[in-house]
């Protein structure tokens, strides 16, 4: 079985640039997360999507972080305009529906200089 | 709010040495806790769950019990190797909605 497969693995932009990062879920699975994981601290979630419906985006930072899963499947995140405390690990997860294992990807790690 | 904290690190043992990483929770209900492990180069993994109080995870001879009375989820394993060598993050999630993490702890396993 396929994983959560992530796109790209590392980026490094320019501070005000924007970035996009792109997450292919595994197959059939309803629920899928972006996270945020700052050097030496856990995950943060950013968004949380049921299908192709926001259900949680409350720690989203909604002037320049913006997300959407069309059709309920593939997501993309982006950042625009990107800040320096913007440089983390951005993770996508997804499970067969909320509150059971979620499996990840391997993450985008962004820079920004 | 529901939150997790876990030990702080890093945790640098002796190989076979038994090991204990400390969690406990804050929850406004009855959570399903986790613990997740991220080898060096690679992704989140789960490594263990349980989903009710008494319950115990075990997956390749770590284990966790989930204690109510304590509100707590500590991992354990009697004999650590060196391919045990990761961060170990625990998680809580509730009623369908996002799952929490702590902080982790960084675990060094020596030869």
């Amino acid at each position: 079985e396929a994983g959560v497969a992530q796109s790209p693995r590392y980026k490094i932009i320019e501070k005000r640039q924007s970035v996009a990062f792109w997450c292919n879920p595994i197959s059939g699975h309803a629920t899928l997360y972006w996270y945020q994981q700052i050097l030496g601290q856990g995950p943060k979630l950013l968004i949380q999507f049921q299908n192709n419906g926001v259900v949680d985006d409350s720690q989203l930072p909604k002037d320049r972080f913006s997300a959407e899963r069309l059709k309920g499947v593939d997501s993309t995140l982006k950042i625009q305009p990107a800040k320096l405390e913007d440089s983390a690990v951005y993770l996508c997860a997804s499970s067969f529906s909320a509150n059971t294992e979620a499996f990840f990807g391997q993450g985008t790690r962004l820079t920004v200089v | 709010g529901n939150s997790v904290t876990q030990m702080e690190g890093p945790v640098t043992l002796s190989e076979e040495a038994f090991l204990t990483i400390n969690c406990t929770y804050t929850a406004t209900g009855y959570p399903s806790l986790f613990w997740y492990v991220q080898y060096p180069g690679e992704g989140l993994q789960l490594l263990l769950k349980a989903t009710k109080a008494d319950d115990k995870g075990s997956n390749k001879g770590f284990e966790a019990t989930y204690r109510k009375e304590t509100t707590s989820f500590h991992l354990e394993k009697g004999s650590v190797q060196v391919s045990d060598s990761a961060v170990y993050f625990c998680a809580l999630s509730l009623n369908n909605n996002d799952m929490r993490f702590g902080a982790g702890t960084r675990l060094t396993v020596k030869p």
